[in-house]
């Protein structure tokens, strides 16, 4: 089956930029959607279809997805943006359709 | 606006079932699918499954073949996973979602929002 691997976690002082690298087999030909997840709260989607935002997510969330790696990356990090993050794909070769990766710790120095 | 409302925690013993509802409001219910996806404590996002509320079709994780079932009622917009034979993995929060996709020419894809608030099902003797 498909695997996604994702760093288990990320360190950012505020105001300066995050990166967090979700890798996979040719990943590149795959759409990557990206979930936020605070303490005790649901997911929330803040990246689909590679680097479309929903509305209502800030511009300083971004994504982009080429070769084995897609990366979220987060501009003008804020205290608030700290969280677990997931990336997901849909896998249509794979028994488990949808495969997520194992999330990534994002601490706000 | 759009919002997924599931039912309240589960104490549950081993071996017994659980069934979950996902109640669904600012739609139309039958134009998307619904996923369930799991989260045991302090672990990741595991898919289970998914329910087209148009037509009831059902494609389920292989882990979990034999032991789920998704069902939807339309006239109240809800869906709902029950699952048999419960141990004590798989005590998590089972969270409902609204899936969207695309397809292209080659390929689909399908990603989740919003999702539901989450429901604790603990299975404990």
């Amino acid at each position: 089956s498909y695997v996604l691997t994702q760093p288990p976690s990320v360190s950012v002082a505020p105001g300066k930029t995050a990166r967090i690298t979700c890798g996979g087999n040719n990943i590149g030909s795959k759409s990557v959607h990206w979930y936020q997840q605070k303490p005790g709260q649901a997911p929330v989607l803040v990246i689909y279809y590679d680097s479309d935002r929903p509305s209502g997510i800030p511009e300083r969330f971004s994504g982009s997805n080429s070769g084995n790696t897609a990366t979220l990356t987060i501009s003008r990090v804020e205290a608030g943006d700290e969280a677990d993050y997931y990336c997901q794909v849909w896998d249509s070769s794979s028994d488990h359709s949808v495969v997520f990766g194992g999330g990534t710790k994002l601490t706000v120095l | 606006q759009v919002q997924l409302v599931q039912s309240g925690a589960e104490v549950k013993k081993p071996g017994a079932s659980v069934k979950v509802s996902c109640k669904a409001s600012g739609y139309t219910f039958t134009s998307y699918g619904i996923s369930w996806v799991r989260q045991a404590p302090g672990q990741g996002l595991e898919w289970m499954g998914w329910i087209s509320a148009y037509n009831g079709n059902t494609n389920y994780a292989q882990k979990l073949q034999g032991r789920v079932t998704m069902t939807t009622d339309t006239s109240t917009s809800t869906a709902y996973m029950e699952l048999r034979s419960l141990r004590s993995d798989d005590t998590a929060v089972y969270y409902c979602a609204r899936e969207e996709g695309y397809c292209s020419s080659t390929s689909c894809t399908y990603w989740f929002d919003p999702w539901g608030q989450g429901t604790l099902v603990t299975v404990s003797s």
